[in-house]
């Protein structure tokens, strides 16, 4: 049961274009969502993070919006670099039994100069 | 101040086997998550120690052990290897515990492979 899920394996953007990343989930216990970007060769490194009370938060070109009636959350990267490109993994975790981090099967990023 | 180190870094191991991975943790956390990323999978979670207790399971068989020790470095070990415990096991470590929502720094892996 994958209780978060990237539908996009993969993804190409133009460099200085909009790069948008998307993220469902199932579980309502959810309350706080992460993303990770992985480099080959190395572990995922934290990029941007979301609580359920809020609806987007923002971090230099990085901003993550999570609508909760949907269950949805997308990550936007703008302007795309060549340097961006990687795997994002998303991620959630909840309060109670859900403290567990639930990651999704990640989205490769290509960023093409 | 170091990061997260994982070692060995690749390893192959036969079917019934035993395997013993390692992570040394950032300086100054006390928590490790250890996590397994199957092929084209995201990584799913195996265990948390927090001041060498574990402190929280995923869905996996007690075969899976792990062991923090005082200096907070850890030990993820598998008995009885099965071919679908091939994957890249990660471990992340962080300070304190928040309920997931303690950023985690993750070391590069170790790639098992059983054959």
């Amino acid at each position: 049961d994958q209780q978060v899920k990237q539908n996009s394996p993969s993804l190409s953007v133009q460099e200085g274009r909009i790069s948008i990343l998307n993220c469902d989930y199932t579980n309502s216990m959810f309350d706080y969502f992460l993303w990770y970007k992985k480099y080959p060769a190395e572990g995922p490194t934290f990029l941007i993070s979301i609580s359920s009370i809020k609806d987007k938060n923002e971090d230099g070109r990085f901003t993550v919006f999570l609508n909760k009636s949907a269950k949805h959350l997308s990550l936007h990267i703008v302007p795309s670099q060549p340097g961006d490109s990687a795997v994002y993994f998303c991620a959630a975790s909840g309060s109670g039994g859900y403290q567990k981090v639930t990651f999704g099967t990640g989205t490769k990023l290509q960023v093409i100069p | 101040e170091t990061g997260v180190t994982q070692s060995p870094t690749h390893l192959i191991k036969t079917r019934g086997q035993q395997v013993t991975l390692r992570c040394s943790s950032q300086s100054g956390h006390n928590t490790v998550s250890w996590y397994q990323q199957a092929l084209g999978q995201g990584p799913q979670f195996i265990f948390q120690y927090y001041r060498e207790e574990e402190n929280g399971r995923g869905n996996f068989p007690p075969r899976f052990s792990g062991l923090q020790f005082p200096n907070y470095s850890s030990e993820l070990n598998v008995n009885a290897l099965e071919l679908d415990d091939s994957a890249l096991y990660l471990c992340a470590s962080s300070w304190g515990l928040a309920g997931g929502r303690e950023t985690q720094y993750f070391g590069p892996g170790t790639r098992l492979l059983v054959l």
